[in-house]
């Protein structure tokens, strides 16, 4: 089955660092890939729609400077929280969309829960 | 805009019983998909069943079953035969065909109880 993973797990970074996560898909090209954030026992909110080769499509009220997206190959995305603060403290999922196939669902991968201090 | 509403914030159920998980969403797009996620302690999103909005025959995956009803705009998920693994945070989730991206509802909290 398709494989997504989502690397680091967890992270612990000090105010004002930047912090990267990477998010791979392992046996499929993911054409499209999906950021998300999830604060404790609430839902996915969507960061963030990121397609290979082209500049990611941002939601209304994510802060393009702050969350940076690069999808520079079919297998791989990164986030990178730049300058984080202690209210950045989330869990981030990713997920990723086969394109050539027909398959209609994305794969998660595992999360990445991150801690500013 | 689409829009997803689980009204169950959370449920309980005895193992081995059926429990029902109630889903509603809002959409004028026509060619659509829905899906009932699991999430259990780990976090990680594990894809429970999937029903494409073309079909009018309900899912099934082994326990799992949908109702879906498009007129009324409402999917829920059933759960038979409850067991402990089943305790989780379940998502109800929309997708338009040609988007991609999935809309999530607010999520029910299950709890199998022994």
């Amino acid at each position: 089955g398709a494989v997504v993973s989502q690397h680091p797990s967890w992270v612990i970074c000090k105010s004002g660092t930047s912090v990267k996560i990477e998010c791979r898909s392992l046996d499929f090209q993911a054409t499209t890939m999906f950021w998300y954030r999830q604060f404790p026992k609430q839902s996915l909110m969507l960061m963030a729609t990121s397609n290979e080769g082209s500049k990611a499509t941002y939601e209304q009220g994510v802060e393009k400077d702050k969350f940076l997206i690069n999808h520079a190959s079919l297998t791989l995305s990164t986030l990178t929280v730049t300058s984080a603060h202690p209210e950045d403290s989330s869990f981030y999922i990713c997920s990723a969309r086969d394109g050539f196939q027909t398959s209609t669902e994305a794969f998660f991968g595992q999360g990445t829960r991150l801690t500013v201090v | 805009a689409q829009t997803v509403t689980q009204s169950q914030p959370e449920m309980s159920v005895q193992e081995a019983e059926t429990v029902t998980l109630s889903c509603t969403y809002d959409t004028s797009e026509n060619n659509y998909y829905l899906f009932w996620y699991k999430q259990p302690p780990s976090r990680q999103m594990i894809l429970v069943i999937r029903q494409e909005a073309y079909k009018q025959q309900n899912a099934t995956e082994n326990r799992f079953s949908v109702n879906f009803q498009k007129a009324a705009k409402s999917f829920s998920l059933k759960i038979s035969d409850s067991q402990l693994g089943d305790t989780a945070m379940y998502f109800c989730a929309f997708m338009i065909e040609w988007a991609g991206k999935s809309t999530f509802g607010d999520g029910t909290t299950l709890t199998v109880k022994p």
